[in-house]
């Protein structure tokens, strides 16, 4: 079975730019999360959808950053405009019963850079 | 304002010895905590977790206690393989809402 899937791997961009990472869900799961990886804080939750619906976007650092969920098999984060302090791994989660844990699996992150 | 705590980045340990992992949280409202393992250009993977209704819990080799008047809790690995090489998060939630996720700890397991 095929996991989460997330693409690019690896982003390089200059400051400024728009970004969008795509992940695609474990097929079946009805909740997708978006956490950030940084070396100071750690894993951080952006944003989670249930049933496509946001339920928390409390972690969204500014408004620069979107995420939407058109169809249970798609999502996108959206940073416009990028700026170097974005520069993480961006992971999508999914899980079939919400947050309970060992039910949620991480795609492989992607690398972002901006320079 | 970090609600879990890992305040060590790094471990190392010898192979075959224990490995101790330690976390604190601060939110008296966990009711379930967990541990994540990553190895490096891979996502986290959930390792072992455990209720706030009970103080220990073992799986083989891992064993997670659980202090809650101290709030904390620590990973135990033994004996520690190398394999066992890669960073493991501590996370914890409260009535099945979002995990909070510490900060890491890598551990190095040296044959």
């Amino acid at each position: 079975d095929a996991g989460v899937i997330q693409s690019p791997r690896h982003e390089v961009t200059e400051m400024g730019q728009e970004v969008t990472l795509r992940c695609k869900p474990i097929s079946g799961h009805n909740s997708l999360f978006w956490y950030r990886q940084t070396m100071m804080r750690g894993l951080e939750l952006l944003i989670y959808f249930n049933n496509n619906v946001p339920i928390d976007d409390s972690g969204m650092p500014e408004d620069r950053f979107s995420a939407k969920m058109p169809n249970a098999s798609f999502s996108t984060l959206k940073i416009q405009p990028s700026e170097p302090r974005d520069s993480a791994v961006y992971f999508c989660a999914s899980s079939s019963t919400g947050i309970s844990g060992n039910t949620i699996y991480f795609g492989e992150g992607s690398w972002l850079t901006v320079v | 304002d970090q609600q879990v705590k890992q305040n060590s980045p790094s471990l190392s340990v010898q192979e075959g010895r224990i490995s101790i992992l330690n976390c604190d949280y601060t939110n008296s409202m966990f009711d379930y905590f967990l541990w994540y393992k990553k190895y490096p250009a891979e996502g986290p993977t959930f390792l072992i977790s455990i209720s706030s209704i009970k103080d220990k819990n073992e799986d083989g080799r891992f064993t997670v206690f659980l202090n809650k008047s101290a709030k904390h809790l620590s990973l135990h690995i033994v004996p520690s393989q190398p394999g066992d090489s890669a960073v493991y998060f501590c996370a914890a939630t409260r009535a099945a809402r979002q995990l909070t996720f510490g900060s890491g700890t890598q551990l190095t397991v040296l044959p």
